[in-house]
């Protein structure tokens, strides 16, 4: 199964800071990831597919980029909304895989 | 618009069987595979498996082959999952959700507790 490693496990930040996360899969999965925010009792919430495409009705602070093995997820301009817990995930390849999540607290 | 609701909550004892169900509406069930996820009590996303939106193929986490079926009513728009042998760690929020490109739309969750 594809790995998929996300870093950092958790990070600090204030309103209005440029955060960054990222994603390594264990083996190439050309564009095949997606990102979703979930907050605490809810639904994970599709941000990006196709690792840089936006889902509709999402913010465009959202951004992704990366292929093959290594890929980004930018927020522009925290929000207070924004933190949450964001996971990544692998489409290339059955067992689809989630990376182990980033959790965005407020400094 | 787009909807998928789930059962409600279960409380199972270990080695029983849980059945989750995921009624979807407003949309074609028949377009779309459906994909279960579990997230235990303070942990990440798991994924367990998808079945088609067609011909019922389906595709199991190798570390729940053998304990898990999901199967589909394309009568009532519905998709089911069900976990046999429960082990107290299968305590779990249970989610379906709609495989487009990426997840976009996801159940509620359903929580499904073992205990003795």
């Amino acid at each position: 199964a594809i790995q998929l490693t996300q870093s950092p496990s958790s990070l600090s930040a204030s309103v209005g800071d440029r955060v960054t996360i990222t994603c390594r899969a264990s083996q190439g999965i050309s564009s095949a990831l997606a990102w979703y925010q979930q907050k605490p009792g809810k639904a994970p919430n599709l941000l990006i597919y196709d690792a840089s495409s936006l889902e509709s009705g999402v913010p465009s602070r959202f951004s992704g980029s990366g292929s093959g093995t290594d890929f980004t997820l930018t927020i522009n301009s925290l929000q207070p909304e924004d933190f949450a817990t964001y996971y990544c995930q692998q489409f290339n390849n059955y067992p689809l895989t989630f990376g182990g999540g980033t959790k965005v607290e407020i400094k | 618009q787009v909807q998928l609701v789930q059962s409600g909550a279960e409380v199972k004892k270990p080695g029983a069987s849980v059945k989750v169900s995921c009624k979807a509406s407003g949309y074609t069930f028949t377009s779309y595979g459906i994909s279960w996820v579990r997230q235990a009590p303070g942990q990440g996303l798991e994924w367990m498996g998808w079945i088609s939106d067609n011909n019922g193929n389906t595709k199991y986490a190798e570390k729940l082959q053998g304990r898990v079926t999901m199967t589909t009513d394309t009568s009532t728009s519905t998709a089911y999952m069900e976990l046999r042998s429960l082990r107290s760690d299968d305590t779990a929020v249970y989610y379906c959700a709609r495989e487009g490109r990426g997840s976009d739309y996801w159940g509620q969750g359903t929580l499904v507790t073992v205990s003795s």
